[in-house]
């Protein structure tokens, strides 16, 4: 049970490249969020999902789009990268049962823009 | 709108000293909260939540509506506590949110 997967690990963009950040989850959960770490921010939000086919914003959203066309998959596009995009991305998701359900995250992704 | 605040971005304690994380917390209506945890070289995980009511490796947290708080403690540091950690609430439409983190340094 591999739990979620991101890919890449670690990338290097130039301004005004695009990418996409893969991830993947093997549990079945209709949740999937994705954020950013920055030092002294903490985790903010940028796009989230409750389920195949519906998608919504976050705390910060500009310059990312998001699609679920599968439970499994969410991936993360950087249309056009700039500097402040720099940071660790983190993927997560749970399950929708009653109750306090536990998120479970992804290793991160480590991007950089120069 | 749902925020977390954790007024203390580091934190450094010694060894058998007590421990309290700080978290306060916006949302108007009743919200789930959490603690999660990133050791080093870790994935970020779930350490407690209040509905459990529950002491995971010592600690504890409880929630004051009143306060709009939901501190974790431990009333002795070990080393190995030594992390970042991070209060979350879920709040309307299932968005889980984050607070900036805080991050914990015990002294040996």
């Amino acid at each position: 049970n591999a739990g979620v997967t991101q890919t890449p690990k670690f990338q290097v963009l130039k301004t005004g490249q695009s990418m996409t950040l893969q991830c993947a989850q093997d549990m079945n959960h209709e949740y999937m969020s994705w954020y950013r770490q920055d030092p002294g921010m903490g985790l903010r939000l940028i796009h989230y999902s409750v389920g195949a086919g519906i998608t919504d914003q976050g705390e910060v959203p500009n310059g990312y789009n998001v699609s679920r066309s599968t439970t499994e998959d969410f991936p993360l596009r950087l249309l056009s990268a700039a500097p402040s995009q720099t940071s660790v991305y983190f993927c997560a998701s749970r399950s929708d049962s009653r109750g306090s359900t536990e998120a479970f995250f992804g290793q991160g992704t480590r991007l950089t823009v120069v | 709108a749902q925020r977390v605040t954790q007024p203390e971005k580091l934190l450094s304690v010694f060894k058998g000293a007590p421990v309290e994380l700080k978290c306060n917390y916006s949302y108007s209506g009743s919200p789930e909260l959490f603690w999660y945890v990133q050791y080093s070289r870790q994935r970020l995980q779930l350490l407690l939540r209040h509905i459990s009511r529950e002491s995971i490796k010592g600690f504890t947290a409880d929630l004051n509506k009143g306060e709009t708080s939901f501190h974790l403690k431990k009333p002795f540091a070990q080393e190995e506590d030594s992390a970042m950690y991070y209060c979350a609430l879920m709040g309307g439409a299932q968005k889980l949110v984050f607070g900036q983190g805080t991050r914990l340094t015990i002294n040996p």
